[in-house]
């Protein structure tokens, strides 16, 4: 079974912290992808990732950089914690094929105060 | 624009059968998904569509109409745990574009 996990459950942080959301999968998939879920907007990709050491924004990438400097591992950070940075964020991971399917981490809830 | 459209929510008795439409407009279709999240969870690969027809796998059967921009998916046998927000979602080249989901509540 392909395994996301995500650290974090949970996070509270302050504004204007610097925030790091870390994810890891064992599947050795080439792709990697952040998202933000809230209520009435669904799904929405901040950053994802084809390789090693390369991103590509999404959708609302303003505020968060990545990085991803093993095949297995990326990181969400938010630069600057904001309020309205307080989320349900979700990691996934996918082959580099037509079928890419992905799968998700339990994801990670952060409030932002 | 791109924007995929299913209902917000909808309600179904135990045992029944409920179909769930998802309507997209986007550049690009490598193909389309249907994930099931239950609440506070992680979404779940359901189904995936690239051809136009059905695609049966056991109570959950899913349909696309790439002409038409539509899929739905069909669950028969309701049960009080297919209680789940249900996402349909279009891939493009790597990404995936996510209609806001669909809310199902099973009634006794």
């Amino acid at each position: 079974d392909v395994k996301v996990t995500q650290s974090s459950r949970y996070l509270v942080k302050r504004t204007g912290e610097k925030v790091f959301l870390e994810c890891v999968q064992d599947m050795d998939h080439e792709n990697m992808f952040w998202y933000r879920q809230d209520p009435g907007l669904g799904l929405r990709l901040i950053y994802f990732s084809y390789d090693v050491k390369m991103k590509e924004k999404g959708d609302i990438p303003e505020g968060y950089s990545v990085s991803r400097e093993k095949k297995e591992r990326f990181s969400l950070i938010l630069e600057s914690a904001s309020t309205n940075q307080t989320s349900m964020y979700l990691c996934a991971s996918s082959l580099d094929n037509p079928k890419n399917i992905q799968y998700f981490g339990a994801g990670t809830r952060l409030s932002v105060l | 624009g791109q924007n995929i459209d299913q209902p917000t929510e909808m309600t179904a008795t135990e045992g029944a059968i409920v179909q769930i439409n998802c309507t997209y407009q986007t550049s690009g279709f490598n193909g389309l998904f249907w994930y099931q999240q239950h609440a506070g969870e992680a979404p779940t690969f359901l189904s995936y569509n690239v051809l136009d027809g059905l695609e049966e796998k056991g109570r959950f059967s899913s349909f696309l109409s790439r002409s038409k921009g539509y899929s739905y998916l069909l669950l028969k046998e309701l049960q009080m745990k297919d209680s789940a927000s249900y996402l349909c979602a279009v891939s493009g080249t790597y990404k995936y574009i996510f209609g806001t989901g669909t809310r199902l509540k099973v009634l006794a």
